[in-house]
Formats: structure tokens, C-alpha cells, sequence
């Protein structure tokens, strides 16, 4: 089975500070891997994912994440947070033979002005 | 073009009682999965459609759970004896086979 631990339900940045948002996950074979994003009342909307290729990924609004196979990580960053960057993330995996993503519990992001 | 949407946006009803939650995926999109987001979590997995079939229902949490694709397009979520440890939101998503799957807005489940 499959398991993403997301560290800290809540981080807290400064406008223009780095974000740095952590996840890991348990698989017995590397899966494939997203950051979704939510905002109040909507739906989830990815910011990015890794399959193969390039373990560092980029996306949308200036976010990007790196795959590290070794410490079975994937830990989101963008170098200056905005205020609409306040929202929830998650961490998210897929099987790569599956369809089911299994998701981890969320992180609140708050940039203080 | 339109994106996935899901109704009613909130539903609120009283222990013990049925509901429907619909959701109308993406058109051309023949997976269509359902997952379920309590306060504070992050969503869980339910089922997931590939045409008109369920592919896999290993999520449905127990026998009061029930989900129909009639005709491979819209979904509904059938809920029996609602209990208050079913509230919770109800999310939908879309996709093409093995593609990213794009999410409805929810429905937010209320069991008084």
C-alpha cells in the first residue's frame, strides 16, 4: 500500500520568502507524484507532477518540486512567496500501473504581508 | 470549455436519511472517480469508473455506498441511512485513460 506524509499541517511565510513545503511517501516501487493545490471552495487544481524523466519539475505560478528517489522525497518550493499563494497543498501519489491517487493530509500556507 | 461540475454545492440532511450527490465529468472523459475529504484530511479515494463499469470500489467505506455511470458520463453517489461520520466533501474528478485527472468543486455533505 501506499502512504505520503506531509510535514507540518501548517507553515507560516513572510511575502517574498522561500516556500518550502515537504513531502514523503511509502511505496514498495517509485510512483508517480503531484502537488495539487486548493483554494477555499474550489476544486483541486494541480500544480505539477513527476512520471519519468527530469526528477526536477516545474509548474504553474512559479512552484516546482524535486523528485528524490533516495530519501523518498518530493518537497515543494517556489523561491518568493506571493499573497494569492495562500491556500492548502497536497501531496499526492498514483500508482503507475494504477488510477487511484492517494493523497496526504494537506498543508495550510499563509504568507503574512 | 467547461470543467467538471458537481450538484448540489451543499447538501444538508438528517441521520438516517438517503441522498444523491451528482457530478457531470468532463466531456470525452471515460474515467471518473469519486473521493471523499473530512475536515482537516485529505481526500480519499471511493471508486472509480473507467466507461459505464467500475474499475475499482475498494474505497467505498461499506454496503451504504453505491455509485451508477448508466451511460459512461454523469456519476451519481448514492448514500443510504446517512450517518453523521458521512459528512464530509464529496469530490469528483475526470480524466482521459491514465491522464491527469481534473476536479469538481465538491459537494459538501452535512448529516444532522
Amino acid at each position: 500500500a501506499q502512504s505520503v506524509t506531509q510535514l507540518g499541517s501548517h507553515v507560516s511565510v513572510s511575502e517574498g520568502a522561500l516556500v518550502l513545503l515537504r513531502c514523503n511517501y511509502s511505496s514498495s516501487v517509485p510512483p508517480y507524484l503531484f502537488w495539487y493545490v486548493q483554494y477555499p471552495n474550489q476544486g483541486l487544481q494541480l500544480l505539477l507532477k513527476y512520471t519519468t524523466g527530469a526528477t526536477l519539475v516545474k509548474g504553474i505560478n512559479g512552484f516546482e518540486a524535486e523528485f528524490k528517489k533516495s530519501e523518498t522525497s518530493f518537497h515543494l518550493t517556489k523561491p518568493s512567496a506571493h499573497m494569492s499563494d495562500a491556500a492548502e497543498y497536497f501531496c499526492a501519489v498514483k500508482p503507475t500501473s494504477g488510477s487511484r491517487l492517494t493523497f496526504g493530509e494537506g498543508t495550510q500556507l499563509t504568507v503574512n504581508p | 470549455g467547461a470543467g467538471v461540475s458537481q450538484t448540489p454545492s451543499n447538501k444538508v440532511t438528517e441521520k438516517g436519511k438517503y441522498v444523491e450527490l451528482r457530478c457531470d465529468p468532463i466531456s470525452g472523459h471515460t474515467a471518473l472517480y469519486w473521493y471523499r475529504q473530512s475536515l482537516g484530511q485529505g481526500p480519499e479515494f471511493l471508486i472509480y469508473f473507467q466507461g459505464t463499469g467500475a474499475a475499482d470500489d475498494s474505497g467505498l467505506p461499506n454496503d451504504r455506498f453505491f455509485a451508477v455511470r448508466p451511460e459512461g458520463s454523469v456519476s451519481t453517489l448514492k448514500i443510504q441511512r446517512t450517518e453523521r461520520g458521512d459528512s464530509a466533501v464529496y469530490l469528483c474528478a475526470s480524466s482521459l485513460i491514465n491522464n491527469e485527472q481534473f476536479f469538481g468543486p465538491g459537494t459538501r455533505l452535512t448529516v444532522l
